[in-house]
């Protein structure tokens, strides 16, 4: 079975500045897809980035990357010029390619951008 | 833009009764997804819908959970009784055919407390 651990519960960064987000995953397989969502308060949780395994090139979006590395099975977000609306809760997930559809998400990083 | 709805947003229930969700998702849209969300973590899966089939239901709670999409379009998730452990915000996505990504987006959610 895989596993999602992000080791952040909270963090907290200023207006305008940069932020890491911390992701770890366990797997035995070798194509997957690794996702980033954004839940805010009261409202959907949305897709921010995704990573297929087989890319080396880490993904960008804006102002959301991520540092993919995969022999350490290891997924951070970045996030860079931090606005006020990136305050929620984070969370990564996991997708094997070509057995379902089933995601399996980490506990969740709390993020408070401070103006 | 198309979006996935739920309702009701909020229940507030007694355990030992009956609770149903309703879930409508986004139109064309053949996969649906329930997922249990607990307070301070991240979503889990309870079952899985391609069209009117359940194709995942390992993590269901067979004896108090069922699930149904009767038509291949919306969905009833249903707890009977109700117990105070059930207390979580459920949430339902769904992801199309024609995405290689099977991107799922979710729904508000139910956010259910059991007294």
């Amino acid at each position: 079975a895989q596993t999602v651990t992000q080791s952040q519960p909270e963090m907290s960064v200023q207006e305008a500045e940069t932020v890491t987000l911390s992701c770890t995953y366990d797997t035995s397989e070798n194509n997957y897809y690794l996702f980033w969502y954004k839940q805010p308060p009261s409202r959907q949780m949305i897709l921010v980035i995704r990573q297929e395994a087989y890319k080396q090139q880490n993904a960008t979006e804006n102002r959301f990357s991520v540092n993919f590395q995969k022999a350490a099975k290891s997924f951070s977000l970045k996030i860079s010029d931090s606005q006020l609306g990136d305050t929620a809760m984070y969370f990564c997930a996991f997708k094997l390619h070509n057995a379902g559809n089933m995601l399996t998400f980490g506990g969740g990083t709390r993020l408070m951008v401070k103006p | 833009e198309a979006e996935v709805a739920q309702s009701p947003r909020y229940k507030i229930t007694e355990k030992s009764q009956a609770v149903a969700f309703w879930c409508d998702p986004i139109s064309g849209h053949a996969t649906l997804y329930w997922y249990r969300q607990i307070l301070g973590q991240g979503p889990e899966l309870l079952v899985q819908f391609q069209d009117e089939s359940v194709v995942d239901d390992s993590q269901l709670p067979k004896d108090r959970f069922s699930a149904e999409r009767l038509k291949g379009v919306d969905s009833t998730l249903k707890i009977q009784p109700a117990e105070l452990g059930d207390s979580a915000m459920y949430l339902c996505a769904s992801s199309g055919r024609e995405d290689p990504y099977n991107e799922q987006f979710f729904g508000p959610g139910t956010r259910l407390t059991v007294l």
